[in-house]
């Protein structure tokens, strides 16, 4: 267990759906980061937020969204949703910088239908 | 564009066979370099990790790699592999680009390890 929750474990809906997903970082790391592992894309970084601030953006769509809230949890959202969203979506924590060690989250699997 | 290339896709070995897993990545600056493992049904975990000093980087359950500069290869080595290490291996790259802010993987290796 790394200490880093996702919700849900599991997401089904249909093209041009919304959803969000959560993440919770390890106690007293303040950047989470967003990833996406699709079979054609492998792990892709999405985006990094530290202490509630954007700080890096990696291959994010305009579709997809994110924020960290001042308990420092984190959402993605995902809008217009697309059959070629369908992948894992990992939240990962750290200390400080990405520099720092890395927790991953088990994850979310979205399915879109 | 920054990438990291790991040479192969899938791996299987024997019990007690060596392991190496060839990682190159194509960035001309300062670079911190990671592998990471994910073993069946369980999330990502960092291995090692190299950002300065000896160039051979020991990790944990007997892995290690080798940051050669000349070859922007960071290779990941164990003498003896077993049945529990079966998993999916990825190489990661942190590039000074303004700060180190993005991790960039390489597209795994999945290694399967028969008793």
């Amino acid at each position: 267990d790394s200490g880093v929750t996702q919700t849900p474990k599991h997401l089904i809906t249909a093209t041009g759906q919304r959803v969000t997903l959560r993440c919770s970082p390890r106690s007293g790391d303040l950047s989470v980061y967003w990833y996406q592992q699709s079979l054609d894309q492998g792990l892709q970084f999405l985006i990094q937020y530290y202490n509630g601030e954007e700080r890096a953006k990696g291959n994010i769509l305009e579709r997809f969204s994110a924020q960290q809230f001042p308990d420092l949890h984190s959402e993605l959202n995902l809008s217009s949703l697309e059959l070629g969203d369908s992948a894992l979506y990992f939240c990962a924590s750290s200390a400080g910088t990405a520099l720092n060690e890395q927790f991953f989250g088990p994850g979310t699997r979205l399915t879109v239908l | 564009a920054q990438s990291v290339s790991q040479h192969n896709h899938h791996v299987i070995l024997s019990e007690a066979a060596s392991l190496e897993l060839g990682c190159n990545y194509s960035y001309g600056g300062t670079v911190n370099l990671f592998w990471y493992v994910q073993y069946p049904g369980q999330h990502l975990q960092l291995l090692l990790k190299y950002f300065s000093g000896d160039p051979l980087v020991k990790g944990i359950k007997g892995f290690e790699a080798e940051f050669i500069k000349s070859k922007f290869s960071f290779n990941l080595r164990k003498p003896s592999v077993q049945w529990s290490d079966t998993a999916e291996y990825f190489c990661a790259v942190i590039p000074f680009s303004g700060g180190y802010n993005k991790l960039i993987f390489g597209a795994g290796t999945r290694l399967a390890v028969h008793p």
